[in-house]
């Protein structure tokens, strides 16, 4: 069946530090992949959007990877702060012409 | 301000009635989507909708119907047979979806069976 699956429900980490965040997915062959931000009570807002052919996107302190053939994407916050502390959600566009939503990842950035 | 706007942003129902939330967006957007997040989970999509006076089922469309009469509208009825309605109801727009964009979505409508 096809499944898109953030492995770490929770992450708790020091600020400053860098947060990596992760997306497998299988039975997809997604042409892009998209990561969200959602604070609580709010609807989620775009963040990143990387297409198969990129190996790696940026933006400021943000960093995606993404890898057709582990069928993973990494999502990076570097030097982290508290106010990045939400949750973060990946998502694809399948083939049915839906976007299909992982569970989040809930980060929080502890001073 | 383009956008996309859900209402009510908080909602009570009585076991057995039928309710609908609003969602209207002003982006020209095509699709249009309907999620469903219950707490500490993501984003369960219920209905979607390409194109006007069409639509399709989510994976979780028991319960709950949908219109497409105009391109700005996507319209959700919570009906009485969907039997665990109390959750964050979310709406979302795109361009059209072969296209490689990004979702936006509205504040929310939080619905409470009482």
């Amino acid at each position: 069946s096809q499944k898109i699956e953030q492995n770490s429900e929770a992450l708790n980490i020091q600020e400053g530090k860098t947060a990596t965040l992760t997306c497998n997915y299988t039975n997809y062959s997604p042409a892009y992949l998209q990561w969200y931000r959602q604070d609580p009570g709010r609807g989620p807002v775009f963040l990143l959007l990387i297409r198969e052919n990129e190996k790696e996107k940026r933006k400021e302190r943000l960093k995606v990877t993404f890898d057709t053939t582990l069928k993973q994407s990494l999502f990076h916050i570097t030097a982290s702060q508290p106010a990045d502390s939400a949750t973060y959600l990946c998502a694809l566009y399948s083939s049915a012409s839906k976007i299909i939503f992982g569970s989040g990842t809930r980060l929080s950035i502890r001073p | 301000d383009g956008g996309i706007t859900q209402s009510p942003k908080y909602l009570f129902r009585k076991e057995g009635q039928n309710v609908t939330l609003s969602c209207e967006q002003n982006l020209n957007h095509d699709a249009m989507y309907w999620y469903r997040q219950d707490p500490g989970q993501g984003l369960r999509l219920i209905y979607y909708s390409q194109i006007v006076n069409d639509f399709q089922k989510g994976d979780i469309a028991e319960g709950y119907s949908v219109s497409r009469e105009k391109k700005e509208s996507f319209p959700l009825t919570v009906t009485s047979a969907q039997k665990n309605p109390t959750a964050f109801y979310l709406c979302a727009s795109s361009r059209r979806s072969s296209e490689n964009t990004e979702a936006f979505f509205g504040q929310g409508t939080r619905l409470t069976v009482v």
